[in-house]
């Protein structure tokens, strides 16, 4: 079962605007998430984490909200640039085992 | 600082044969992981090892699948037979210690087509 849901399988945003990534999860025991950023033909790699006992995270121009009652957290990037073209992995873990659990995707299309 | 390396970068086999892959964590990482990425899906964990020994291997098909890390280095995943739905990128992933909230630095992956 797929404890990690992204439902927008695509986002396209013009350059200097703000992209919104959203990502709900059904799993309670879940504590600890974070947003992966993959190019073609590479690794994802980390972008930002928020930890359950916080609802906000921003580093840069990346911010994380948590919202825990609604099982909901969400990417903003703000301002969008060109080189954000990217698919962006949610993923989530319990402090119980964390083993990594990840959303199908979002692919994000910076338009200039 | 280098990062995790894999290799092939590609490989096309016809299904029942057999492949390998292999992979070179971070150096001084002591937990490496194996991930399955279908298209269309996010990574799924098939294995975790910590130095040279099995923490996770629930969701690995261990009919087909095996995987080894001698001496807590470097790793290979085995499939044998391959079967169509094998087809994926495999992707490696190293982190320092494991445990708590610990960052995972990717490889490249390599991507596998079952004809």
């Amino acid at each position: 079962d797929q404890q990690v849901k992204q439902n927008s399988p695509s986002l396209s945003v013009q350059e200097g605007r703000i992209s919104i990534l959203n990502c709900d999860y059904t799993n309670s025991m879940f504590d600890y998430f974070l947003w992966y950023k993959k190019y073609p033909a590479e690794g994802p790699t980390f972008l930002i984490s928020i930890s359950s006992i916080k609802d906000k995270n921003e580093d840069g121009r990346f911010t994380v909200f948590l919202n825990k009652s609604a099982k909901h957290l969400s990417l903003h990037i703000v301002p969008s640039q060109p080189g954000d073209s990217a698919v962006y992995f949610c993923a989530a873990s319990a402090s119980n085992d964390y083993k990594l659990s990840f959303g199908a995707g979002t692919t994000v299309t910076v338009r200039a | 600082e280098a990062g995790v390396a894999q290799s092939p970068r590609y490989k096309i086999i016809e299904k029942r044969q057999s492949v390998a892959f292999w992979c070179n964590p971070i150096s001084g990482h002591a937990t490496l992981y194996w991930y399955q990425q279908i298209l269309g899906q996010g990574p799924k964990l098939l294995i975790q090892f910590q130095n040279n020994g099995v923490v996770d291997d629930s969701q690995l098909p261990k009919d087909r699948f095996s995987a080894e890390r001698l001496k807590g280095v470097d790793s290979t995943l085995k499939i044998q037979p391959a079967k169509l739905e094998d087809s994926a990128v495999y992707l490696c992933a190293s982190s320092l210690a494991g445990g708590g909230v610990d960052t995972q630095y990717f490889g490249p992956g390599t991507r596998l087509t079952v004809l």
